[in-house]
């Protein structure tokens, strides 16, 4: 079965700073998609990145990236110049065909 | 933010009552999702629905159901609530592609005492 874990609950970062969160996950797929959705406290979630696995080049969204890493099965996600509004819960998560697996989430502090 | 919605946003109930959470999305989707979410654990897929009149359930044993009469509307229903129905319940729904992007409602906070 497939599994997206990650092995940080809680992280934080200084406003202005990089903070790379982790994300690993199991498949023995070589065809699927990679997401990275923000959770803010009493928020609705939203998607941050998407990243197809059949694309060599990392996807980027302004002060968001990945670093996928197919052959580890490992899919960071950068945040540069962090922002007080980028405090949330950060999870990864794993989707083929119409399944969606998610890990257990990051807890992000923006420290002023 | 994307076109969907839920409600009640938080509910405090008390055993054995019947309730009902709404869902409704405007952006035509046929792909709707209920998802179970715990502080500190990743979401669990209780029910899905491809289309009008199809339902299936998910991964995580469920005592809830779902209905799916009209595309925009998948209310999911707990017939008689118990205290370990206590969690967050999250709506999502995609398009059509084979593995599309999920947008998520606000979510349900629900408390059975």
């Amino acid at each position: 079965a497939q599994t997206v874990t990650q092995s940080q609950p809680e992280m934080s970062v200084q406003e202005a700073e990089t903070v790379t969160l982790s994300c690993t996950y199991d498949t023995s797929e070589s065809d699927y998609y990679l997401f990275w959705y923000k959770q803010p406290p009493s928020r609705q979630m939203i998607l941050v990145i998407r990243q197809e696995a059949y694309k060599q080049q990392n996807a980027t969204e302004n002060r968001f990236s990945v670093n996928f890493q197919k052959a580890a099965k490992s899919f960071s996600l950068k945040i540069s110049d962090s922002q007080l509004g980028d405090a949330a819960m950060y999870f990864c998560a794993y989707g083929l065909g119409n399944q969606f697996y998610f890990g257990t989430g990051t807890s992000l502090t923006v420290i002023p | 933010e994307a076109d969907i919605y839920q409600t009640p946003r938080y509910l405090v109930i008390g055993t054995g009552k019947k309730i009902t959470l709404e869902c409704s999305q405007t952006m035509g989707h046929d792909k709707m999702y209920w998802y179970q979410q715990d502080p500190g654990m990743e979401l669990h897929l209780i029910h899905y629905s491809y289309g009008v009149n199809s339902t299936e359930k998910g991964d995580l044993s469920s005592e809830s159901t779902v209905s799916r009469i009209r595309t925009e509307h998948f209310p999911l229903t707990l017939e008689s609530a118990r205290p370990s129905h206590t969690s967050q319940y999250l709506c999502a729904s995609s398009g059509d592609s084979s593995t599309d992007t999920q947008y998520f409602g606000p979510g349900t906070r629900l408390t059975v005492l």
